[in-house]
């Protein structure tokens, strides 16, 4: 079990370009979700994959966002046009039942 | 819908004493509560969980948590704190069971801070 991983750690950006986030989960995990935590604030859902289908999408998740997880093994989250208020940490986790194993997140810097 | 509220932003305490950290939910079905415990710039690390089963869960690094039904609470507590308790914890509802996402909702986190 080598745990959930995210890639890049960090991405620096200038407004108005498109960013694209990977995460890789517990192999055996069917379950995605991603999640956005901004400073001083819990996470909050953004998106939910069972296995290939993305069966649930937040109301934050505005239209410049789109989450992709083809063959129901890794996941990517794309920003376009991004904005500064994009600026978070992005976390992914996995699961196959209750509990949900989290990445070390991406930390975005729109400037 | 369901909601989380974690009183105090900010809890401080000295080595050794007792840390207690409060959690409050709310929740239209039978819910499952968890503990995560987040360091600085990582991801979330699960403490504990409480999924219907014993209502005085233990977790790891000495934590343990109760789940009361009639208060709508799941607090945190731990008998004697160390200095690498010092994070950020968040407690968390889902509504597993309910045919839905079984997504998270988080509280706001409470930071603590443990004093030599």
């Amino acid at each position: 079990d080598t745990g959930v991983s995210q890639d890049p750690r960090h991405k620096i950006t200038k407004r108005g370009q498109n960013v694209t986030f990977r995460c890789d989960p517990i192999s055996e995990h069917n379950r995605l979700y991603w999640y956005r935590q901004t400073l001083g604030q819990g996470p909050e859902f953004l998106t939910y994959f069972q296995n290939e289908a993305q069966l649930e999408k937040s109301r934050l998740l505005s239209d410049r966002f789109s989450a992709e997880r083809p063959k129901g093994s890794f996941s990517t989250l794309e920003i376009q046009r991004t904005e500064q208020g994009d600026s978070a940490m992005y976390l992914c986790a996995s699961s196959i039942s209750a509990e949900q194993f989290f990445g070390p997140g991406t930390r975005l810097t729109v400037l | 819908a369901q909601s989380v509220t974690q009183l105090g932003s900010h809890v401080s305490v000295s080595e050794g004493a007792l840390v207690l950290l409060r959690c409050n939910y709310s929740s239209s079905v039978p819910p499952y509560l968890f503990w995560y415990v987040q360091y600085p710039n990582q991801g979330l690390q699960l403490l504990l969980k409480y999924t219907s089963a014993a209502t005085l869960v233990k977790g790891i690094n000495g934590f343990e948590a109760e789940f009361k039904k009639s208060e709508t609470s799941f607090h945190l507590t731990k008998p004697s704190a160390h200095m690498s308790d010092a994070a950020e914890y968040f407690c968390a509802v889902s509504d597993h069971g309910q045919g839905g996402s079984e997504k998270l909702v988080f509280g706001k986190g409470t930071k603590l801070t443990v004093n030599p």
